[in-house]
């Protein structure tokens, strides 16, 4: 069963406009992660942010959890051509077996 | 060069035969997980190893089998594929089951006829 589930599942925006990207999830959890994956390649770690942190920034992007609506957004600022890629985010549960549960995934498209 | 390698790359294959899928790792990290990436299904476990020896099923394992022998290596088996099990594979460690991030492998295209 699928814990994490992104939104939109796409989405399309112009060279320079910021993507927000939201994923929700079921159960309670240890930490989120958002991945990246480039169209016919394996995924690339991006971010992670723990149960107790609120936001974590790194570079263009900023991650906001929120525990009690079981929410996370992915927010990539002044967006390039190369961000486009699909994104998942992917949880580890707690009590759980250690293993990441990954979302469905959302295809962003930066057009140049 | 450091990472996780996987072959082959893509490859086709008559329903009923046997199928291996290799992935190697040079991190020396104890963890690995095979992941089957299918359109709007997104990614899910089949099997999993949380260290030299030992294995685990992850959410979709049936039809498939694995083995770690040792640290590096986490051959995927199809004993007899089906059509179903047509999907781009992808391989993943990390450093050890309670650290946080994996790393992928390029993936293996499978097709299944």
């Amino acid at each position: 069963s699928q814990q994490g589930e992104e939104d939109p599942q796409a989405l399309s925006i112009q060279e320079g406009e910021n993507a927000t990207m939201n994923c929700s999830y079921k159960t309670s959890i240890n930490n989120l992660q958002w991945y990246r994956q480039n169209s016919g390649r394996g995924l690339v770690h991006l971010i992670l942010i723990r149960s107790n942190e609120r936001e974590k920034h790194s570079g263009r992007l900023r991650v906001t959890l929120d525990t009690s609506k079981k929410s996370s957004s992915l927010l990539i600022t002044a967006s390039r051509a190369a961000d486009t890629a699909s994104y998942f985010c992917a949880t580890d549960s707690k009590g759980g077996s250690e293993k990441l549960v990954f979302g469905k995934g959302m295809k962003l498209t930066v057009n140049p | 060069i450091a990472g996780i390698t996987q072959a082959p790359t893509s490859q086709i294959l008559a329903a009923g035969r046997r199928m291996t899928l290799r992935c190697t790792q040079d991190m020396r990290h104890n963890a690995m997980y095979w992941y089957r990436q299918d359109l709007g299904l997104g990614l899910r476990l089949i099997h999993y190893s949380n260290t030299a020896g030992t294995t685990g099923k992850g959410e979709v394992p049936d039809g498939y089998s694995v083995s770690r022998a040792n640290t590096d290596d986490f051959p995927l088996t199809l004993a007899s594929a089906v059509p179903s099990q047509t999907s781009v594979y992808f391989c993943a460690s990390k450093d050890s089951p309670s650290t946080d991030t994996q790393y992928f492998g390029p993936g293996t295209r499978l097709t299944v006829l």
